[in-house]
């Protein structure tokens, strides 16, 4: 079993839709988490950091993290074509020199007008 | 703020010469850099970690050797391919993490292709 999954995809939706994006994760020590957006050719951009569990805001984009699930997922309202990309999620364990991320494959996010 | 930028962003080169590649913090003091390979498809694998004025500390079945990382300043790090091989065809991205924060910045990447 890999520490992260995520699907691949391939995602595709109407503008405007709600996208949902989530990665399930086995390693229980994980306790910072994260959502890159990366697009074709580019290096990933941070979209959402979050500690521990709950919900974190961010204009359109919410971030949920159910740590007794294992679970992380990320929502996007109001989907435009500029958020097709492809979106990674990402873990790393609490302080010290436990600072490297632990990436899911990526899921691959087509946002059609 | 928190910018990194990455250099060269493209390199073709013959098989058996060595390829350096900057990674650089524009706006901040990065304690810790990181190098990551990404192949097609795939998500980021990390290779090594570095800290400033010290050695790398490399990710198993990463070859030191052949991936040299040099950490010289706060905000400047390199990756030397040494002897490179078309199977070394990657796309090489670096983040930085700065002393304050817990998250890291990812620089554009190279691409770099072996032939």
């Amino acid at each position: 079993q890999k520490e992260v999954e995520q699907d691949p995809g391939p995602l595709s939706v109407p503008e405007g839709a709600i996208v949902s994006l989530n990665c399930t994760y086995s390693n229980s020590a994980f306790q910072y988490f994260m959502w890159y957006r990366q697009y074709s050719r580019k290096g990933p951009e941070l979209l959402m950091y979050t500690y521990s569990s709950g919900n974190k805001e961010d204009g359109r984009f919410t971030a949920q993290v159910d740590k007794s699930s294992k679970y992380i997922s990320l929502f996007i309202r109001d989907s435009q074509p500029s958020d097709s990309a492809t979106y990674l999620c990402a873990m790393s364990l609490s302080g010290g020199s436990n600072y490297k991320l632990t990436f899911g494959k990526g899921t691959l996010l087509t946002v059609n007008p | 703020g928190a910018v990194v930028s990455q250099h060269p962003s493209r390199v073709i080169c013959k098989s058996g010469t060595s390829v350096k590649i900057e990674c650089r913090s524009l706006d901040f003091q990065a304690t810790t850099m990181f190098w990551y390979r990404q192949f097609p498809k795939q998500s980021l694998m990390l290779m090594a970690t570095s800290n400033e004025g010290s050695k790398a500390t490399y990710e198993q079945g990463v070859e030191k050797d052949k991936f040299l990382i040099n950490h010289a300043s706060l905000t400047l790090s390199t990756l030397t391919v040494t002897s490179a091989h078309p199977e070394d065809s990657s796309f090489y991205i670096c983040s930085a993490r700065a002393a304050y924060t817990d998250t890291q910045y990812f620089g554009p990447g190279t691409r770099l292709t072996v032939l």
